[in-house]
């Protein structure tokens, strides 16, 4: 999956540092969300998914908030390390669908 | 762990070829999709397919796709007469729908298709 060329947000943080990742998504009939991450060469990597009836979910290290009221979606990473560098998307479904939307994601270069 | 592999990694062929891209979803899952990122886009999806047949697919997937499951392990991906347009990375994805409620989908390393 080469991310190459996209003209993407990027998010430069020092390792160490908490890192907030948005995402604003479009169709208010979604009801299921995922956060993926790419490296360069790779397939989107599952790092945490959340559905319409919870607005928090955590994971180990990461932290997906949802706000259904605006359609937003955020990707907190704690204790931002090296090997966090990836693009990352948002990603929604409409579980009637089973066809995944992907936002156009952002870079996070963490610096050491 | 259990992952979802695909083949070729790299594809080249000349347009107006047929070219079968090949999948392997994680084994017991039922669900199963190909999705395709062109180089500076994302990632967009292509078709969804469970029991044996087609559940969603998008405007992208036109008369030239086409999806099988030739037998219990693979699922592959047909473009009957290829363009320069379809030249991109193809992802196939598989998820489980434990207790009918469907889950992530795990994405495959991909394959990157070149159109000459």
């Amino acid at each position: 999956g080469e991310s190459v060329g996209l003209h993407l947000p990027t998010l430069s943080v020092q390792e160490g540092d908490n890192s907030i990742i948005n995402c604003a998504y479009s169709n208010s009939a979604s009801d299921y969300f995922i956060w993926y991450k790419q490296e360069s060469g790779k397939g989107p990597q599952f790092i945490i998914d959340i559905r319409s009836n919870m607005d928090k979910r955590q994971g180990q290290r990461v932290t997906v908030l949802l706000n259904k009221t605006v359609k937003h979606l955020s990707l907190q990473i704690a204790a931002t390390q090296p090997g966090d560098s990836a693009v990352y998307f948002c990603a929604e479904m409409d579980t009637g669908r089973r066809a995944l939307t992907f936002g156009s994601g952002t870079r996070l270069q963490v610096q050491p | 762990e259990p992952e979802v592999t695909q083949t070729p990694s790299h594809q080249v062929t000349q347009m107006g070829q047929e070219v079968i891209l090949r999948c392997v979803p994680i084994s017991n899952h039922l669900y199963f999709y190909w999705y395709r990122q062109i180089l500076g886009q994302k990632v967009e999806f292509l078709v969804s397919f469970y029991n044996n047949e087609i559940s969603e697919k998008s405007e992208i997937f036109d008369d030239q796709f086409s999806v099988e499951r030739p037998d219990g392990s693979n699922f592959t991906l047909k473009i009957r007469s290829t363009k320069l347009e379809d030249s991109a990375m193809y992802f196939c994805a598989s998820s489980d729908a434990r207790g009918g409620v469907l889950r992530e989908q795990f994405f495959g390393p991909g394959t990157r298709l070149t159109v000459l």
